[in-house]
């Protein structure tokens, strides 16, 4: 089974701050997810990633297959991307998307104003 | 992008009595969906792999007598607590994959509480 780590657990930090979550993995993967957890709980997906990066507005995620890590970005950070973000991968023999996810614990981000 | 819909999005029900929780893909089709388990402060855990037109499978350690899952059409699958308890007590959500090998899409969730 692949274990997933997150860190920092918890983030606290300035709006306006460049906002770096990492995820680390101990089974070769073929994409990664990242997801973001609202207070309320709903989830979204944010990205899913096999190789080098993605950007979607002010959110950046990178992923080094070899070394089994993803880092998650954020730049100009917003009191508004407060949630807990969570990181997670399919099960080493599947193709990608359609097979149920390992989830790491999730980093909790507060962007304080 | 895709929708996926929970219902209800909270249940408050007396231990021993069943409870069902809907999943709904809205605007594509889902032979698979997946439910999750999310406990406080915890992170999710696959509990089932729902499949139409077939038997859910199960993650070791969730009893399949007591989580039935029914996925009865290619845009709805179910999920039934029965003879609850209030260690069932959580938040349960569901996904559904879409595009072959592509993004999950979550349902909003469910919380349920078990008095």
């Amino acid at each position: 089974k692949n274990e997933v780590e997150q860190s920092p657990q918890n983030l606290t930090a300035q709006e306006g701050e460049f906002i770096t979550i990492n995820c680390s993995y101990s089974v070769g993967i073929s994409a990664l997810h990242w997801l973001q957890q609202h207070p309320g709980g709903g989830i979204v997906s944010l990205f899913m990633l096999s190789s080098g990066k993605k950007k979607h507005g002010r959110l950046i995620a990178t992923i080094n297959i070899q070394e089994k890590h993803s880092s998650l970005h954020i730049t100009a950070s917003h009191p508004r991307d407060s949630a807990v973000y969570i990181c997670a991968v399919p099960p080493e023999y599947s193709g990608g998307g359609a097979d149920g996810l390992t989830f790491g614990k999730g980093t909790h981000l507060i962007i304080q104003p | 992008g895709a929708v996926v819909s929970q219902h209800p999005s909270w249940v408050i029900c007396k231990s021993g009595t069943s409870v069902k929780i809907e999943c709904r893909s809205l605007d594509f089709q889902a032979t698979t969906m997946f439910w999750y388990r999310q406990f406080p402060k915890q992170s999710l855990m696959l509990m089932a792999t729902s499949n139409e037109g077939s038997k859910a499978t199960y993650e070791q350690g969730v009893e399949k007598d007591k989580f039935l899952i029914n996925h009865a059409s290619l845009t709805l699958s179910t999920l039934t607590v029965t003879s609850a308890h209030p260690e069932d007590s959580s938040f349960y959500i569901c996904s559904a994959p879409t595009g072959g090998a592509s993004m999950q899409y979550f349902g909003p969730g469910t919380r349920l509480t078990v008095t």
